[in-house]
């Protein structure tokens, strides 16, 4: 079955404790993101990626961190979460122009 | 940029009625749209899509939207609102295939939530 794993689903964490959300897809997928989701701001990309060893900036991506040493993984790293990263996360691939995009079950990360 | 705007925060219908949620977007070349719903705690359920071909597009659920290239709107709409649909409702934009730093991004509206009362 083709989908997007975002592990963990739900985090409670402190100021500052290093965390990493995963993401994998299991479809050979080069194009891979991260989006955050707040209320009345819809979802905003944080991180892209179209292919191994090729990241980039989205348009929120202060405070994080991503890598994609591998086609199906692409992890979100924060290296010292602050309580303004609490919200919901969502991971999204597709292939490289591809009009059909799947996401993750999002990942409800909140900081204290 | 690519940019999207969905005017209202919240639409209120009574059961049996027509739906429309509104969504307009700005981008260079031909977009693909999208809409997508997010039912309370849970993540995105893709509804429907407008890549090309006839600008009236059938989703999931009952659901169908209508592009219009002049109007750059992309509304969803359904004949006959469920209880079961209040949720909440994003429009999403891609640009096209064409390279450079907005290439495969979905951008996306605020979102609209979406009442029926019985």
């Amino acid at each position: 079955e083709a989908q997007v794993t975002q592990n963990p689903r739900y985090l409670i964490t402190v100021t500052g404790k290093k965390l990493t959300v995963t993401c994998s897809q299991n479809m050979n997928h080069e194009y891979m993101s991260w989006y955050r989701q707040d209320p009345g701001l819809g979802l905003r990309q944080i991180y892209y990626s179209m292919n191994v060893e090729v990241t980039d900036k989205g348009d929120v991506p202060e405070g994080y961190k991503v890598s994609r040493k591998e086609k199906r993984n692409f992890p979100l790293i924060l290296e010292s979460p602050s309580p303004n990263q609490t919200s919901l996360y969502f991971c999204a691939s597709s292939f490289k122009g591809g009009n059909t995009i799947y996401f993750g079950e999002g990942s409800w990360l909140t900081v204290v | 940029a690519q940019s999207v705007a969905q005017p209202e925060d919240q639409v209120n219908v009574a059961e049996g009625n027509p739906l429309t949620v509104k969504c307009t977007y700005s981008v260079s070349g031909n977009p693909y749209l999208f809409w997508y719903v997010q039912y309370p705690n849970r993540g995105l359920q893709f509804l429907l899509k407008y890549i090309t071909g006839d600008n009236l597009v059938k989703g999931s659920y009952g659901f169908e939207a209508e592009f219009n290239k002049s109007q750059t709107s992309f509304h969803l709409k359904k004949p006959s609102a469920l209880v079961s649909d209040s949720a909440l409702y994003f429009c999403a934009v891609r640009g096209p295939n064409a390279g450079g730093t907005s290439y495969g991004k979905l951008t996306f509206g605020q979102g609209t939530i979406l009442t029926v009362h019985p």
